[in-house]
């Protein structure tokens, strides 16, 4: 079974920096590309950031490039993301998102989703 | 940047079929992808390429795609059906892979 498990999330000031970490089990997870999602209270889904599986290839949404940094590694079956000079706009839920190629090999799209840790930002 | 427009919400009685629309420029060139998210949980994967159907969800829940306009299709809608859709796709130099507004499904 698929399992990813967020954690890190929490309360901090504007300019602050955080980091969050996924866990993931169930599949092999060096094989996979990662994505981190977030959800503003009472908005949509935002893909922010994935990562290839051997970190040849990484995409920054514009919303948060020059300032959050992904990172994996697979000896630990961990995804990561270091979050710098947050401010009240990143509040939200980050998800990790296992991504699966699509058909046509033009991308990935996630299939498999953790639960969420919730970052607040706010002084 | 690349727009997915879906319709802010879509109400249907118990046992009617739902139809949920998502529109985007590159659509009939790539593949749509459907989420479901119930109050305060995690997404769930519905529809893949189109018209797939991941294990697990239920025989009710469909996709199709013709020109701009991908639709999930809910053939006899469950009050359990509730919640956020999303479609989820990319423009067409698969540069921008962005999730759609996001439609609010009410069954009652």
């Amino acid at each position: 079974e698929v399992q990813l498990v967020e954690s890190g999330g929490g309360l901090v000031q504007p300019g602050e920096s955080l980091r969050l970490s996924c866990a993931a089990s169930g599949f092999p997870f060096s094989a996979y590309t990662m994505n981190w999602v977030r959800q503003a209270p009472g908005k949509g889904l935002e893909l922010i950031s994935y990562i290839g599986s051997s970190v040849g290839t990484i995409y920054y949404a514009d919303s948060v490039k020059g300032r959050f940094t992904i990172s994996r590694d697979n000896a630990k079956n961990s995804l990561y993301l270091l979050m710098n000079s947050l401010t009240a706009e990143d509040t939200a839920v980050y998800y990790c998102a296992r991504a699966f190629p699509t058909y046509d090999s033009s991308g990935y799209y996630p299939d498999y989703w953790g639960q969420g840790t919730l970052v607040t930002v706010s002084s | 940047s690349y727009d997915l427009t879906q319709p802010p919400s879509v109400s249907v009685s118990p046992g009617q079929t739902a139809r949920i629309t998502c529109s985007g420029d590159a659509l009939p060139k790539k593949y749509a992808y459907w989420y479901q998210q119930r109050s305060s949980q995690a997404p769930v994967l519905v529809i893949y390429d189109d018209s797939k159907r991941p294990s697990g969800i239920p025989e009710r829940f469909s996709g199709s795609s013709s020109g701009t306009m991908a639709t999930l299709t809910i053939s006899g809608a469950q009050v359990e059906d509730q919640g956020d859709y999303y479609c989820y796709s990319t423009d067409s130099s698969d540069n921008s892979w962005v999730f759609g507004g996001g439609t609010k499904l009410t069954v009652l």
